[in-house]
């Protein structure tokens, strides 16, 4: 049971370059979130999904595109990377779903640290 | 909505001695609150979460928080430090964001430094 996997651990772009972050979780979990982690500012959301098919706005979405590719797969995609960007990315997911009265533990992925130049 | 502050950046303590993170929350409705700790370059795990059930929440690796409605307070203490607490450590408060799913804002963090 490995959790919550993210790939790759370390990346770095230039300006206007794109890549896409990958995340799998099988815990089979309804809810799964990335946020992006900088100093001194905590961690911030940037999307969510809360089942298959369905994906929100966070607090920082600007830059970003999401895929909930099935239940367990939660991919970021950034189109045109800016040094802005730079930040340590995680990936968790939980059981919420629509049945869901009480949060639920997020359980998050290991990080992945992107520099952009 | 909803905010978490974490009143220092920044706790130094000997080993053995005790620890005490403090945090203050702002939530429209009962909050769900935890803690996370973050060891140097790996995710986050959960410490302890309170959740409208008994206010003095224990977690794990003798952690415990008490909520105080009054003083909108979630300090995390323990009463005897050790290396292994070495960390940073995230008040959260989470508030329903539709559709079965909650968000979750996050303190700055607290880093814990133990002094053998």
């Amino acid at each position: 049971n490995a959790g919550v996997t993210q790939t790759p651990k370390f990346q770095v772009l230039k300006t206007g370059q794109s890549m896409t972050l990958q995340c799998a979780q099988d815990m089979n979990h309804n809810s799964m979130y990335w946020y992006r982690q900088d100093p001194g500012m905590g961690l911030r959301l940037i999307y969510y999904s809360a089942s298959e098919g369905t994906t929100d706005k966070g607090e920082v979405p600007n830059g970003y595109n999401v895929s909930r590719l099935n239940k367990r797969e939660f991919s970021l995609r950034l189109e045109s990377a800016a040094p802005s960007q730079t930040s340590v990315y995680f990936c968790a997911s939980s059981e919420e779903g629509s049945a869901s009265f009480l949060p639920y533990e997020q359980y998050f992925g290991p990080g992945t640290r992107l520099t952009v130049t | 909505a909803q905010s978490v502050t974490q009143l220092d950046s920044h706790v130094s303590v000997s080993e053995g001695t005790p620890v005490l993170l403090r945090c203050n929350y702002s939530s429209s409705y009962s909050p769900s609150l935890f803690w996370y700790v973050q060891h140097p370059n790996k995710g986050l795990q959960l410490l302890l979460k309170y959740t409208s059930a008994a206010t003095l929440v224990k977690g794990i690796n003798g952690f415990e928080a008490e909520f105080k409605k009054s003083e909108t307070s979630f300090h995390l203490t323990k009463p005897s430090a050790h290396m292994s607490d070495a960390a940073e450590y995230f008040c959260v408060v989470s508030a329903y964001s539709g559709a079965g799913s909650y968000q979750l804002t996050f303190g700055k963090g607290t880093k814990l430094s133990v002094i053998p």
